[in-house]
């Protein structure tokens, strides 16, 4: 069974704390995805990656970066967090084929 | 640019009714696909529903169907028999064909559906 999995279901941090939020996939799937999910504004892209080492920026980078070190890794980092960053943040894999395998999603709040 | 609407931030039906959720989207692209996702409360996002714009015929998923209006730019989602566990919200999606996508998705806002007893 394909799996996705995100390493914190909740986190609350203070502003200007520098946040990690993993993900992993065990599907050997090319491409990762960020999203953060807000009520009324749908999923929006944050960063994807295609391969090993390479990032694209999706709609709403400000605020983020990104990491992939290996292909099943994939990491987004808020260097200094804000409370405008409090989301829900999904993590997301697939092939070129346009369907997404989805994590539990990452509850954020930034007080 | 493309863009994807869902008019209806909020929808409920009875149980084992059917009910129609609405989505359209905007592409100059001649080659794309759009899918329907959906969500339950506190669960992970799943593929509903899969259609590739070149097909004239609409997608079924047992009791999930699509109508496909490519003049129109329209791509609803009928769920028929609704049950309890349809409850959820419902995204619809777009992503340019093949070839430099690299299976990137545009989501709509989505619609939440409330399935009654």
């Amino acid at each position: 069974d394909v799996k996705v999995t995100q390493s914190s279901r909740y986190l609350v941090k203070r502003t200007g704390e520098k946040v990690f939020l993993e993900c992993v996939q065990d599907m050997d799937h090319e491409n990762m995805f960020w999203y953060r999910q807000d009520p009324g504004l749908g999923l929006r892209l944050i960063y994807f990656s295609y391969d090993v080492k390479m990032k694209e920026k999706g709609d709403i980078p400000e605020g983020y970066s990104v990491s992939r070190e290996k292909k099943e890794r994939f990491s987004l980092i808020l260097e200094s967090a804000s409370t405008n960053q409090t989301s829900m943040y999904l993590c997301a894999s697939s092939l070129n084929t346009g369907e997404l395998f989805f994590g539990e999603g990452s509850r954020l709040t930034v007080l | 640019a493309q863009t994807v609407t869902q008019s209806q931030p909020e929808m409920s039906v009875q149980e084992a009714e059917t009910v129609t959720l609405s989505c359209t989207y905007d592409t100059s692209e001649s080659n794309y696909y759009l899918f329907w996702y959906k969500q339950p409360p506190s669960r992970q996002m799943i593929l509903v529903i899969r259609q590739e714009a070149y097909k004239q015929q609409n997608a079924t998923e047992n009791r999930f169907s699509v109508n496909f209006q490519k003049a129109a730019k329209s791509f609803s989602l009928k769920i028929s028999d609704s049950q309890l566990g349809d409850t959820a919200m419902y995204f619809c999606a777009f992503m340019k064909g093949y070839g430099g996508s690299q299976g990137n998705l545009i989501f709509g806002k989505g619609t939440k559906l409330s399935v009654k007893p």
